[in-house]
């Protein structure tokens, strides 16, 4: 079955700084890896997504993701960091679930904080 | 604009009745998903459906029940038998010729008192 692993439950950061979310996967086959973002009391946004290609995505508001297979991680990064940064970040993996279907499951989460 | 539509954004019950949350979408999406999503412990789901019609369980899905008759329209009922029902719950849809990201709604808080 597939998992992700968000490590951290919590990341702090200076406004400026560069961060890292971190995002571990297990699942059979090639994967479809996904970020989202929750503000409070909201639903969840696409950030971006990896499905082939290049190993570096970049997406939206300045957020990029490293794929590495042999570690099976896709890191979530952004060079300098805003105080509006601060959220609740998803990593997901899609797999299918057999019938023409497929199923995202998600990490638990990690909360970031951007301190100014 | 195409989206997601949840409702009502906020809702309490009493203990022993069951609720209804609306989850309506533009999308011309396939596949819907209900997940309910708690403190520290992420998104689970609960329902989803794949066709109009057809649905399947989820990993949570006692105490719920759905109904699929509109392409548009996936509702959520939370019954009296599921045991701890205040959670803050997350309508997705997929296009399934797409590559892959589900589209969520803005969810539905549910509260029992």
């Amino acid at each position: 079955a597939q998992s992700v692993a968000q490590p951290e439950d919590q990341v702090n950061v200076a406004e400026g700084n560069p961060l890292t979310v971190k995002c571990t996967y297990s699942v059979s086959g090639n994967p479809y890896l996904f970020w989202y973002v929750q503000y409070p009391n909201r639903g969840l946004q696409f950030l971006l997504k990896y499905i082939t290609g290049d190993n570096l995505v970049k997406g939206s508001y300045g957020f990029e993701a490293e794929f590495n297979k042999s570690q099976t991680s896709f890191h979530l990064k952004k060079p300098s960091a805003l105080v509006s940064d601060s959220a609740l970040y998803f990593c997901a993996v899609r797999a299918y679930s057999g019938a023409g279907s497929y199923q995202l499951t998600f990490g638990k989460g990690t909360k970031l904080s951007v301190i100014p | 604009d195409g989206g997601i539509t949840q409702s009502p954004k906020y809702l309490f019950r009493k203990e022993g009745q069951n609720v209804t949350l609306s989850c309506e979408q533009n999308l011309n999406h396939d596949a819907m998903y209900w997940y309910r999503q708690d403190p520290g412990q992420g998104l689970r789901l609960i329902y989803y459906s794949q066709i109009v019609n057809d649905f399947q369980k989820g990993d949570i899905a006692e105490g719920y029940s759905v109904s699929r008759e509109k392409k548009e329209s996936f509702p959520l009922t939370v019954t009296s038998a599921q045991k701890n029902p205040t959670a803050f719950y997350l309508c997705a849809s997929y296009d399934r010729v797409g590559t892959g990201e589900l589209f969520f709604g803005e969810g539905s808080r549910l509260t029992v008192l």
